[in-house]
């Protein structure tokens, strides 16, 4: 079975501040797919990043960088120099496979970040 | 634009009364999916449907039905909601390739009284 765990249930920052979000999982697959997605207060699913388990280079966009170590099972999530817009709930995800071609998509419980101006 | 729609947005109804929450994608997506949305459990998968007369149970399918009679649509039925099928309902659809990412509707904030 798959899991999923978003330790911090909520974080406040200052606005321009780093900030860091976790993302632990657990699964026996070798073939995965990892996600980040953003939920902003208007509730739809912004999809921010997919990363298959083969591809371990870290990634940045803009502001964006994950950081995805398969030592650890850990997939984070830094936002640097924060903005208010960054304010939303945030999900990690494991995607894995099955037999029959079903992707079982397995979310964590969310970060809510709230930025603070 | 490529999108996925739901249909509608926003539901407030009574227990035991009918109802169906529609999904349309203009993608030509081979699989489609519903998933729910509840505070501290994140999103949980409904039932999904690998093609058209193609669907099967996801974690949570109790009190739900689904169809795919077209490739674009995948409607998701409750036939006497309950009170604990209050919930954020997100439909989403991908091509058949695994390599590729699914795409998430609006969501359709759902009520039951």
């Amino acid at each position: 079975a798959q899991k999923v765990t978003q330790a911090q249930t909520e974080i406040s920052v200052v606005e321009k501040e780093d900030v860091t979000l976790d993302c632990v999982y657990e699964t026996r697959d070798t073939t995965y797919y990892l996600f980040w997605y953003k939920q902003p207060p208007s509730g739809e699913l912004v999809f921010l990043i997919r990363r298959n388990s083969f591809d371990e280079q870290n990634e940045i966009s803009g502001r964006y960088s994950w950081n995805f170590q398969k030592s650890t099972s850990s997939f984070n999530f830094t936002i640097t120099a924060s903005q208010v817009v960054d304010s939303a709930v945030y999900f990690c995800a494991l995607s894995v496979f099955s037999n029959f071609g079903n992707e079982k998509l397995t979310f964590g419980t969310g970060t809510r970040l709230t930025i603070i101006p | 634009e490529a999108q996925v729609t739901q249909n509608p947005r926003y539901l407030i109804t009574v227990t035991g009364k009918k109802l169906t929450v529609t999904c349309s994608q203009n993608m030509n997506h081979e699989y489609m999916s519903w998933y729910r949305q509840d505070p501290g459990l994140g999103l949980r998968q409904i039932y999904y449907s690998m093609n058209v007369e193609v669907t099967d149970k996801g974690d949570v399918p109790e009190g739900y039905k689904v169809s795919r009679k077209e490739k674009r649509n995948f409607p998701l039925i409750l036939e006497s909601p309950s009170p604990n099928q209050t919930s954020l309902y997100f439909c989403a659809s991908r091509t058949g390739g695994f390599q590729e990412t699914q795409y998430f509707g609006p969501g359709t904030r759902l009520l039951v009284l």
